[in-house]
């Protein structure tokens, strides 16, 4: 069994640029959430991906957006990148409920220059 | 509006020594407080999670206690290790919203030898 992977580990984009960040969620998880970690912060939560279709968002503006695939990985994309962009992006995958563990990658570093 | 407040930022605390880290938080709704540890460069990893309706959890060093009236919760890490040293997030969410983490901003531990 396989944990979550994220790909690329680091990532250095221009301002204005786009750009996709791609998870592959742990074996039997059919439940994707990304978060945006700045440096010495904790995670904010950016969107979470529920059988294809998106279950949730947190206070991110639609330049951040997202797909889940049948196979239930996603992409996190970002359009018009800002230097505030520049963190660590981080996937998170949950097995079907009644269960409620997420468990996270290694995450993608993001510098925006 | 930051839901969840963790504290201290840091802490130093000797080898064999008692490591607490402590959390409140405002929105009665959440069910489900896990811990995450996180090394440099890498994604939070689940520690231990606990839900309201109990008051204490414990695994190997790690305790969780919970105060529901109060609206807080706390990590204790028995008998410290050097290899404990590493930032310490507590989060909170709604199970039936699907889990989204709302994170604290996070401990610094750092464990002398």
């Amino acid at each position: 069994e396989t944990g979550v992977t994220q790909s690329p580990t680091h990532l250095i984009k221009t301002r204005g640029q786009q750009v996709t960040l791609r998870c592959s969620s742990q074996s039997g998880h059919n439940t994707v959430s990304w978060y945006q970690q700045a440096l010495g912060q904790g995670p904010q939560f950016i969107f979470q991906y529920y059988r294809e279709e998106e279950n949730g968002r947190g206070n991110f503006p639609p330049r951040f957006s997202g797909l889940q695939f049948p196979n239930y990985s996603s992409e996190l994309n970002v359009n018009a990148l800002e230097l505030d962009d520049s963190a660590l992006y981080l996937c998170a995958s949950s097995p079907p409920p009644p269960l409620t563990e997420a468990f996270f990658g290694q995450g993608t570093r993001l510098t925006v220059v | 509006q930051q839901q969840v407040k963790q504290s201290p930022q840091s802490l130093i605390v000797q080898k064999g020594g008692i490591s607490i880290i402590n959390c409140a938080y405002e929105n009665t709704a959440f069910d489900y407080f896990p811990w995450y540890q996180q090394f440099p460069g890498k994604g939070p990893a689940l520690l231990i999670a606990i839900r309201p309706d109990v008051s204490e959890k414990k695994e190997g060093r790690f305790t969780i206690s919970f105060n529901k009236s109060a609206k807080q919760f706390s990590l204790h890490i028995m008998d410290s290790q050097p290899g404990d040293s590493a930032t310490y997030f507590c989060a909170a969410s709604k199970r039936a919203a699907g889990n989204k983490l709302t994170f604290g901003g996070g401990t610094r531990v750092l464990v002398k030898p």
